[in-house]
């Protein structure tokens, strides 16, 4: 199993909503990434977990809440979210300096 | 000044023609380098990763210069399906990777 599964592929939510992005991956990665990438842009890091603690947190406002309940699953904890905020949500896996495996992503927007 | 920084394009090729992107990347600490391709509203897949020694890939070279820190992609015998937006990464290797990509490059094949 190569992939990185993502789930919803779409989500449309209310600024007052609570919904969570899943991320899982059967590759024995230690390391699991969330990315956030608008339009045009790059991908933008968001966390960084590496054996299952968060290791890099980019500034990200407390709206978002990642969670690594165990080794192969990550999750984005979404609550009052902002129009600004939606965007294509991506998460990646990545073992030792082989490059990243991405999923397909959630598109979120935000209403 | 990026961290990573592409020419954003767009290129526009003819079919069979051959294409080369460049990539400048400031951290010289810097280990490990990629090339990512991304199609319009999908995620970003490896498409190789770049040593200094130079790697081929049928079709795709790429190169990485660490005295001038650079790092090129060659795309020989252009085809249609190459369209798409080629992200150039630079990782700070460790247990994880600290990535940082480049703003990508358009490449548009056209018959």
């Amino acid at each position: 199993d190569t992939e990185v599964t993502q789930t919803p592929k779409h989500l449309v939510m209310g600024m007052t909503n609570k919904k969570s992005l899943k991320c899982e991956q059967h590759m024995g990665h230690r390391a699991m990434y969330w990315y956030k990438q608008k339009a045009k842009k790059p991908p933008e890091l968001m966390f960084v977990y590496s054996y299952e603690k968060l290791s890099i947190n980019e500034s990200v406002p407390s709206r978002f809440s990642p969670e690594c309940p165990n080794s192969s699953l990550l999750n984005l904890h979404l609550h009052a979210l902002q129009p600004e905020d939606s965007a294509l949500y991506l998460c990646a896996s990545s073992q030792g300096p082989t490059g990243y495996t991405f999923g397909s992503g959630t598109r979120l927007t935000v209403v | 000044r990026k961290e990573v920084e592409q020419d954003p394009g767009p290129f526009n090729v003819p079919e069979g023609a051959t294409v080369a992107f460049n990539c400048t990347y400031s951290n010289s600490a810097s280990q490990s380098f990629f090339w990512y391709r991304q199609d319009c509203r999908k995620e970003p897949k490896l498409l190789m990763s770049v040593y200094s020694s130079g790697n081929e890939d049928g079709r795709f070279t790429a190169q990485l210069n660490r005295a001038s820190q650079y790092i090129s992609l060659l795309i020989r015998d252009s085809k249609l399906s190459d369209s798409a937006t080629y992200l150039c990464v630079g990782s700070l290797s460790g247990g994880y990777q600290k990535v940082t990509f480049g703003t990508g490059t358009k490449l548009q094949v056209i018959p």
